[in-house]
């Protein structure tokens, strides 16, 4: 059974960095064809992809968010941890992680149920 | 960059059929898939690679694509049917997009 779970802060303040971790369990990022994505979605507002790795450690990052963004494995510990340079209020949303495999044309199969993050001074 | 046009809500009686459709330049030559997301809930696929239904997922789900649009249809609709949809692609050059979602009413 596959699960994922975020984890970071609730709360940062402006121009702070943003550190999430994704923990899973019931795969290996170490098995060929598989990632974890991050995606976020502010308030009310659509979702958005901003991140993914791959079992090579190949990375991806979305086209608008590239400077800001990190995304690092720990295959031993069985975590995705993304981070985010420079925190705006606009960046105030909830953030998922996600399993995606390459057989499914890189489809997100499983979620974490999400992580709140709040941007204010 | 590429994106994705969806209608912004659709509504629908119960048992009759809701058809949402997303629009993308030559979407039919992309991997398209369909997210349910129920409010307060993390989103949930319902269809990859616009037709193949994931287990769990009832035959009252189908998907197609082809040339500029992919439409997610839900026949008999249910009032558990009432939800935000979002199509996403994915290719080798645009990697992940996500389209603006349809939030679905139920009458």
């Amino acid at each position: 059974q596959i699960t994922l779970k975020e984890s970071g802060p609730a709360l940062v303040k402006p121009t702070q960095t943003l550190t999430l971790t994704c923990s899973f369990s019931g795969f290996s990022l170490t098995t060929s064809r598989v990632g974890v994505g991050w995606i976020r979605q502010p308030p009310g507002k659509a979702l958005e992809w901003l991140a993914l790795i791959y079992w090579d450690d190949d990375k991806r990052y979305t086209p608008s968010l590239k400077r800001r963004l990190s995304i690092t494995k720990d295959t031993s510990k069985n975590q995705v941890v993304l981070t985010m340079t420079n925190m705006d209020p606009i960046d105030t949303g909830t953030y998922y992680c996600a399993h995606s495999v390459e057989a499914l044309g890189s489809a997100f199969d499983y979620w974490g149920q999400g992580t709140g993050v709040t941007v204010s001074s | 960059s590429y994106a994705l046009t969806q209608p912004s809500s659709v509504s629908v009686a119960p048992g009759q059929t809701a058809r949402i459709s997303c629009g993308g330049n030559n979407i039919g030559t992309k991997s398209v898939h369909w997210y349910r997301q129920r409010p307060g809930q993390a989103p949930v696929l319902i269809m990859y690679f616009g037709s193949v239904r994931p287990s769990g997922i009832p035959e009252r789900f189908s998907g197609s694509n082809s040339g500029n649009t992919a439409t997610l249809t839900i026949t008999r609709v249910e009032g558990g049917d009432e939800a935000d949809y979002y199509c996403q692609v994915w290719d080798a050059i645009y990697n992940h997009v996500f389209g603006p979602g349809t939030k679905v009413t139920v009458l």
